[in-house]
């Protein structure tokens, strides 16, 4: 099984600022099958990333994806109000799938 | 596009069963995989198993093979998801979600999620 993780922790920016996060497969990512999720407080995931680099459906250019084998990349390239919440890689190229531990982002 | 609308919160008690139901609208469920995942309180996302209707095959995750049990109803555009055994570990909110129309694959990328169903287990 693909164990995810996730860093950094806790990551504490201001709107504007650019954020990037990490994943890291303990094994390589089949055909780069990997998704990135946002998750706000009471509220279902919302998928923002597949295929380790393609945006999903209405998701704004300003989130991007890169990364390939067991290293991947989501950067938010300036911070709106809206974007301080939780974010999960998700790779789903091998069974079973597995999600990260979740990256928090928060306003400084 | 469709939407995935689950049952009501559910309160049990230790060694009991939950029936959680995720109805779809604006689409049928032969267009679609659907997964089962729960996430407990503060914690992140664990897939459970899931359904392709449309050919009927159902698989599961090693950890909740022999008590989780998902279905579907054509009838009705419902699947459901059984967890039997419970037991307070077993508190969560738990997840329908599909990944995008015609994407038969149960393990991912989830387009598509219900509101979330809390499950709490407790005596």
């Amino acid at each position: 099984e693909i164990v995810l993780t996730q860093s950094p922790g806790p990551l504490s920016l201001s709107p504007g600022e650019r954020a990037t996060l990490s994943c890291r497969a303990s094994q390589n990512v089949t055909r780069s099958y990997l998704a990135w999720y946002q998750q706000k407080p009471g509220q279902a995931p919302r998928l923002l990333i597949y295929g380790a680099s393609s945006r999903a459906t209405g998701i704004p250019d300003r989130f991007s994806g890169s990364g390939s084998g067991t290293d991947f990349t989501l950067t938010i390239r300036r911070l709106e109000p809206e974007d301080f919440a939780v974010y999960y890689c998700h790779q789903y190229g091998s069974s079973p799938p597995a999600f990260g531990p979740g990256s928090k982002v928060d306003i400084k | 596009q469709v939407q995935l609308v689950q049952s009501g919160a559910d309160l049990k008690k230790p060694g009991s069963s939950v029936k959680v139901s995720c109805k779809a609208s604006g689409g049928t469920l032969t267009s679609y995989a659907i997964s089962w995942l729960r996430q407990a309180p503060g914690q992140g996302l664990e897939w459970m198993g899931g359904i392709i209707p449309i050919f009927g095959s159902v698989n599961y995750a090693q950890k909740f093979q022999g008590r989780v049990t998902i279905t579907t109803d054509a009838a009705t555009n419902t699947v459901y998801m059984d967890l039997t055994s419970l037991r307070s570990e077993d508190t969560a909110v738990y997840y329908c979600a599909a990944p995008p129309l015609g994407y038969f694959d149960t393990t991912g990328h989830f387009d598509y999620w219900g509101q979330g169903t809390l499950v709490t287990v407790s005596s």
